[in-house]
């Protein structure tokens, strides 16, 4: 009964690096969702994509940082150029066709995150 | 801009009484709200939800309870466990979107 799997579960790059971070939605989800979690802060939108489809970006920073969900593979937030200030906790989340409003007991499910941390 | 708001950081209560935690939003254009659970080191898990039609919805231990004039909602956990330590996340959605708007979290600790 696989959830939603992202690695790798810790990531340390220098800055200037390039950072990538995979999610597996759970089986039957084709729905992923990327979120940023900052020490002593709730977990922030960044993206929503759909098979081969960005759907909202809207919580996404314009420059360094890019999101893809192919056709086959997981689902990629990639961070190009890191800095100090991306260091954060990365947590992925996926559901199943429809609207969450309408998914009753079938909400977002959410992966163990990615640690990220820039030295 | 804060749209989701839980001002206790932190509850302590003692086993077998109740926990309340609370939350407040600004958006009357969210129409579902969530609570997730979170242990250190682990994504959140999904509790209990309700819609924006309903003002209360029961599972087991839990409850909550939305009053929507107030824009207010509130998880009861009775009776409150040691296991139930864990940071508390109230989460809302709507206005046509599917992102999760998050609160920064009440971190409950039970003590035996």
């Amino acid at each position: 009964n696989a959830g939603v799997m992202q690695n790798p579960r810790h990531l340390v790059r220098r800055r200037g690096q390039e950072a990538r971070l995979r999610c597996s939605p759970m089986k039957g989800h084709s729905h992923v969702y990327w979120y940023r979690q900052l020490p002593e802060e709730g977990l922030k939108f960044m993206v929503y994509l759909q098979k081969e489809n960005i759907i909202d970006e809207s919580g996404m920073p314009k420059e360094r940082f890019s999101a893809e969900f192919p056709k086959e593979g997981p689902s990629i937030l990639r961070i190009q150029q890191v800095v100090r200030g991306d260091s954060a906790a990365y947590f992925c989340a996926s559901s199943p066709p429809g609207s969450t409003s309408d998914a009753g007991d079938q909400p977002q499910h959410f992966g163990d995150g990615t640690r990220l941390s820039i030295l | 801009d804060q749209q989701v708001k839980q001002n206790s950081p932190s509850l302590s209560v003692q086993e077998g009484r109740i926990s309340i935690l609370n939350c407040d939003y600004t958006n009357s254009m969210f129409d579902y709200f969530l609570w997730y659970k979170k242990y250190p080191a682990e994504g959140p898990t999904f509790l209990i939800s309700i819609s924006s039609i309903k003002d209360k919805n029961e599972d087991g231990r839990f409850t909550v309870f939305l009053n929507k004039s107030a824009k207010h909602l509130s998880l009861h956990i009775v009776p409150s466990q040691p296991g139930d330590s864990a940071v508390y996340f109230c989460a809302a959605i709507g206005g046509g979107s599917e992102k999760l708007v998050f609160g920064k979290g009440t971190k409950l600790t039970v003590n035996p």
